[in-house]
């Protein structure tokens, strides 16, 4: 089956900068790649998801790249803020109707200090 | 739209009891898909469910749970002799249709074994 690995566990960065989060998967079936955001205590939201017929995505201060070879994906933040402090999920997807299950990374928690 | 209900938010159940939880996707959504997330991990995917038909059972473990959609009313995973380990958050997503693009979890339900 899918197996997702998530980097870093922990990332601190200042108001202002860039955080970057990376993730590794191992099933080349794998085509959908969504990240999500999970405050304390509340449910995880999507922030951003990318499909393997594009290579990159972006949403305002957020963006997804996607190397296919390498089978890896990574989420950018820039000019980060507090609010942005959470816990970001990576996950996989076949996305071939039946085979419709995340496999999500072990997440990363994001911390933005003033 | 009021987005995927879960209920109980809490959910407290001495060892050996019973536990139900309750997903009611989103309106004209027949997919229902259930995550456990262990305290300070990701979300592991357990069943994935049409409406009285389980598509993907794979993640869910073979002895006590169970889970079902039916055609009335709302989905229910059910613990049977709960034990302490199954202390979790458990999140229900649904979709429209039999993929995994935007995903639209509930709020969860967190249980809690003494």
């Amino acid at each position: 089956g899918e197996n997702v690995e998530q980097h870093p566990s922990t990332l601190s960065v200042q108001e202002g900068d860039s955080a970057v989060i990376k993730c590794t998967y191992s099933d080349s079936a794998s085509n959908y790649f969504p990240w999500y955001k999970q405050e304390l205590g509340k449910r995880p939201q999507l922030i951003i998801d990318i499909r393997s017929n594009v290579g990159e995505k972006k949403d305002q201060r957020i963006a997804v790249t996607l190397n296919k070879t390498a089978k890896h994906f990574s989420l950018h933040i820039t000019e980060t803020q507090p609010e942005d402090s959470a816990v970001y999920f990576c996950a996989a997807s076949p996305n071939t109707g039946t085979a419709s299950k995340l496999t999500f990374g072990t997440g990363t928690r994001l911390q933005v200090t003033l | 739209n009021a987005g995927v209900m879960q209920n109980p938010r809490h959910l407290v159940r001495r060892r050996g009891q019973e536990a139900r939880l309750r997903c009611s996707p989103m309106k004209g959504h027949s997919h229902v898909y259930w995550y456990r997330q262990l305290p300070e991990e990701g979300l592991k995917f357990m069943v994935y469910l049409q409406k009285e038909n389980i598509i993907d059972e794979s993640g869910m473990p073979k002895e006590r749970f169970s889970a079902e959609f039916p055609k009335e009313g709302p989905s229910i995973l059910r613990i049977q002799q709960v034990v302490r380990g199954d202390s979790a958050a458990y999140f229900c997503a649904s979709s429209p249709v039999g993929g995994s693009n935007g995903y639209t979890f509930g709020s969860g339900t967190r249980l809690t074994v003494v």
